[in-house]
This record gives structure tokens, sequence and C-alpha cells, in this order.
């Protein structure tokens, strides 16, 4: 089956702007989370969404917001893009509900913002 | 809250053993989860320790101690493709929750 579908996969936009990010997680999965990864910061939970509900989020200032639609597809979108925003933005995808949940990844939206 | 050391970097030999440990402070505790992710990839799961003990899947084993806030995951055979950076993670309790909090990160240097 197919995996976490991630798009798009790079972007440069420039300080002041906003982007939206799209993830497809893996088919039947109905949770979804997002991760920023920064070489110093390392993997940081942006949020996590189940049944388009947010029921989890990390500490990252309002300007990162995301959804959830019917069909368990998330998007992130960040406002008022600043420099340090530059990251690999991923995608997991999960089926809550057993204890040993595994968390499928997808490639990640590389953003530049310059 | 919830936070996860692990050592930044390691590296080891082509075919020796190698350990990379993470020590764990969490406000409840749902078991620690390892992944490897290569430069430029996804993060792919490796483990999962619910109870204390050893897990072995291949040449990966991955090793619990609740009453220790620690773990470690153990690659045996090491080949160059097993370089790559490895975090283990916690989840949060809470039924369905997904909040998986990462360890640091250890970069895994495989040398011939």
């Amino acid at each position: 089956k197919a995996g976490v579908t991630q798009t798009p996969r790079y972007l440069i936009k420039t300080r002041g702007q906003q982007v939206t990010l799209s993830c497809s997680p893996i088919s039947g999965h109905r949770s979804v989370s997002w991760y920023q990864q920064t070489p110093g910061q390392g993997l940081q939970f942006l949020f996590e969404y189940f049944s388009e509900t947010q029921r989890n989020k990390g500490n990252f200032p309002g300007r990162f917001s995301g959804r959830q639609f019917s069909n368990s597809r998330s998007e992130m979108n960040v406002s008022t893009l600043e420099l340090g925003d530059s990251a690999l933005y991923l995608c997991a995808s999960s089926n809550p509900g057993q204890a040993n949940t595994e968390a499928f990844f997808g490639q990640g939206t590389r953003l530049t913002v310059v | 809250g919830q936070s996860l050391e692990q050592p930044s970097e390691v590296t080891a030999v082509e075919g020796a053993i190698v350990q990379i440990n993470c020590t764990y402070q969490t406000s409840g505790f749902y078991g620690l989860s390892w992944y490897q992710q290569h430069d430029g990839g996804a993060p792919t799961f490796l483990s999962y320790n619910a109870l204390d003990g050893l897990e072995e899947t291949g040449r990966f084993s991955s090793f619990l101690s609740r009453s220790d806030s620690y773990g470690y995951l153990l690659l045996q055979e090491l080949q160059m493709k097993d370089s790559a950076s490895y975090f283990c993670a916690v989840r949060d309790p809470g039924g369905g929750y997904q909040k998986v909090t990462f360890g640091t990160g250890t970069k895994l240097q495989v040398i011939p």
C-alpha cells in the first residue's frame, strides 16, 4: 500500500510570506502528526490530528497551524515566515489504539526561507 | 513533559557491535521506540519496548529498564549502510494520543 505522501518536497519562500504543506497519510490511518526537524533542535513535535480534531500541540507560536480533512489528509500552514522557520517538516501517520503504534513518516517538505 | 537524552555522535567499525543509549524523563510512559533516519530520508521505525528486557529483531536489539528510565539500541555486525541517525522516542500517555517526543538523536558513523 502507498506510504505517507508529502507535497511539495522542496519550497523556497521569502520572509513574511505564508506557506501551506500537505500530507496524505497511509490509507486507513486516522492520526496525522507534524514535526519540524532542524540540525540544532532535532525533531520537534508540532501538532497531532485525529478525526479532524487537533488533539495535541507542541510549543510553537500561533503562526503554525494545521487542519485535517474528513479523508484524513492534513495540511499545515505557517504564516509570516521567519528565517528560523527553515527546516524539514515531517508528517507521520499511524493507527492509534495499539500500544506499540508505529509512526510512518513521509519524506518531508524542505522549506527554505530567504 | 518529556525529555530524552542520547549521545550526539558514535563511531564504530564495520562488523563490530555498537550500543546507543537513551535516558528519559517522562510524566507518563507508554514504552520506548527507536527510529533510524538516513541523511535526506524519513525516519523509519526499528523497535518498541513496553516492558523491561531485551527485544531482538535481526541484527538490531533494544533494551529497556523502566526503573532506571533507560534504554539502549544494540546494533550487531555493523554494516556501512547502518550509518544514520538513531532516535529514541516516547509516546505521551492517553487514549489514542500520538504526541511522540523524540530524543536528541545519535549520529552513527560506521567506518571500514
